[in-house]
């Protein structure tokens, strides 16, 4: 079973670019997570989505940061315009019955690393 | 609200036992977890554990639940240099039918193996 898909591995602009990540969740997982891993914490949960639904977008900074799951599948998760604090690796995971999946445990992709000059 | 807390730093030779901790806020977790990740990599899902459980035994890896204190802990038996990573504890609030979970997680612990 292949894994979380994300694109691009790594990813430099400057301050007030916009810049746009993409997600593709293991096949039949209906629940789709971002997070923001700023270097030397834990991982932070911006959005999720329940197919094409948000579910949870309370931690995403709404002015600056989009995000969207049209066909209840693959996701893009945007920001624009960046900032300098908008550096982190963003991950994102999906979760649901699948083929080895119990519904409840997320699978995680490896990450956009994001360096803001 | 939640909040989950590891130390930052364990170092141990090979062969040792390691041992991290976390404390967790939210008495209303399902489940907790230990995830690993190495350096350029995403989070390994290690092990896990059901809240209503005390402890699970895993090859080499033990978790214990002291659900009263809201302590949990990683023991890595044997610890190899391969071990080397940041080990994060999270845990998960289940909302209706898997949608609205709610995982947090700790910061993270580095654990250095030395040979």
């Amino acid at each position: 079973e292949a894994g979380v898909a994300q694109s691009p591995r790594y990813k430099i602009i400057e301050k007030r670019q916009s810049v746009a990540f993409w997600c593709n969740p293991i096949s039949g997982h209906a629940t789709l997570y971002w997070y923001q891993q700023i270097l030397g914490q834990g991982p932070k949960l911006l959005i999720q989505f329940q197919n094409n639904g948000v579910v949870d977008d309370s931690q995403l900074p709404k002015d600056r940061f989009s995000a969207e799951r049209l066909k209840g599948v693959d996701s893009t998760l945007k920001i624009q315009p960046a900032k300098l604090e908008d550096s982190a690796v963003y991950l994102c995971a999906s979760s649901g019955p699948g083929t080895s999946g119990l519904g409840w445990e997320q699978f995680f992709g490896p990450g956009t690393r994001l360096t803001v000059l | 609200g939640e909040d989950v807390e590891q130390s930052l730093f364990l170092s141990v030779r090979e062969g040792d036992s390691s041992v991290i901790n976390c404390t967790y806020t939210d008495s209303s977790s399902t489940y907790l977890y230990w995830y690993k990740q190495e350096p350029g990599a995403g989070l390994q899902l290690l092990t896990y554990i059901f809240s209503n459980m005390d402890m699970k035994q895993d090859q080499r890896l033990t978790v214990l639940l002291n659900k009263k204190d809201k302590h949990l802990s990683l023991r890595i038996a044997d610890t190899q240099t391969g071990d080397s990573a940041i080990y994060f504890c999270a845990e998960l609030i289940r909302g209706n039918n898997n949608a609205g979970n709610m995982l947090t997680f700790g910061g993270g612990t580095r654990l250095m193996v030395k040979p």
